[in-house]
């Protein structure tokens, strides 16, 4: 079984609607991430989160909003979809929070915003 | 601003060559470099990373070189085989401990 998995692999839904992307890790990693990949931007961090109590913004959060249910649970939402949030959305995790540590990725989630 | 791109887009190479994907970056801060590797369908795998008291490392077929002079780094792919098809991404820490910047990605075709 896959280390990091996400749910679902696939979305399609229609502008104002809210969705939730959900990411479950079985590596017993503190740390996870959520990232979305843009053709020719490569990977933009939208949020991240140290521990279950620990929840911090990256760099395109805005439009975005994530729970940490457990450890190994993080989920991502659209509070209200709109079209530039089509993109592949990837979850990862690392052992600690620092840069130098190697992040684990999902297999990603194929979103797309009509 | 912070910015790691890529000098090409798509590379190809011949099966049993090397492969040579470069890497520009631009915030002195960084001090450590990392490559993963994202295959079709998949997400980024690590490959290979090195700090910036380094100028090379190796591992398993791959080499990669830091000049910091020039903020340039490259991923040397040694006799390039069909399963090297991904886009090869470089990233860097910029002045943060806790988060990477992310290049654009380089696509690596591999021809018969």
């Amino acid at each position: 079984d896959a280390d990091v998995t996400q749910t679902p692999r696939n979305r399609i839904t229609k502008t104002g609607k809210r969705i939730m992307l959900e990411c479950s890790q079985t590596k017993g990693h503190d740390r996870m991430y959520w990232y979305r990949q843009d053709p020719g931007l490569g990977l933009r961090l939208i949020y991240y989160s140290f521990d279950v109590k620990d929840i911090n913004k990256g760099e395109i959060s805005d439009g975005y909003s994530v729970s940490r249910q457990a450890q190994a649970k993080f989920s991502l939402s659209l509070e209200s979809a709109i079209p530039n949030q089509t993109a592949l959305y990837f979850c990862a995790t690392s052992l600690s929070g620092r840069a130098q540590e190697t992040q684990y990725f999902g297999p990603g989630t194929r979103l797309l915003v009509l | 601003g912070e910015n790691v791109g890529l000098h090409l887009p798509t590379l190809s190479v011949q099966e049993g060559d090397n492969s040579i994907i470069n890497c520009a970056y631009s915030n002195s801060a960084s001090d450590y470099f990392i490559w993963y590797k994202q295959e079709s369908g998949k997400g980024p795998q690590f490959i290979i990373d090195i700090r910036s008291n380094m100028d090379k490392r190796q591992g398993q077929r791959v080499t990669v070189l830091l000049n910091k002079t020039v903020k340039h780094l490259s991923l040397q792919i040694a006799a390039t085989q069909p399963g090297d098809s991904a886009v090869y991404f470089c990233a860097e820490n910029g002045d943060s401990n806790y988060q990477l910047i992310w290049g654009a990605g380089t696509k690596l075709i591999i021809k018969p």
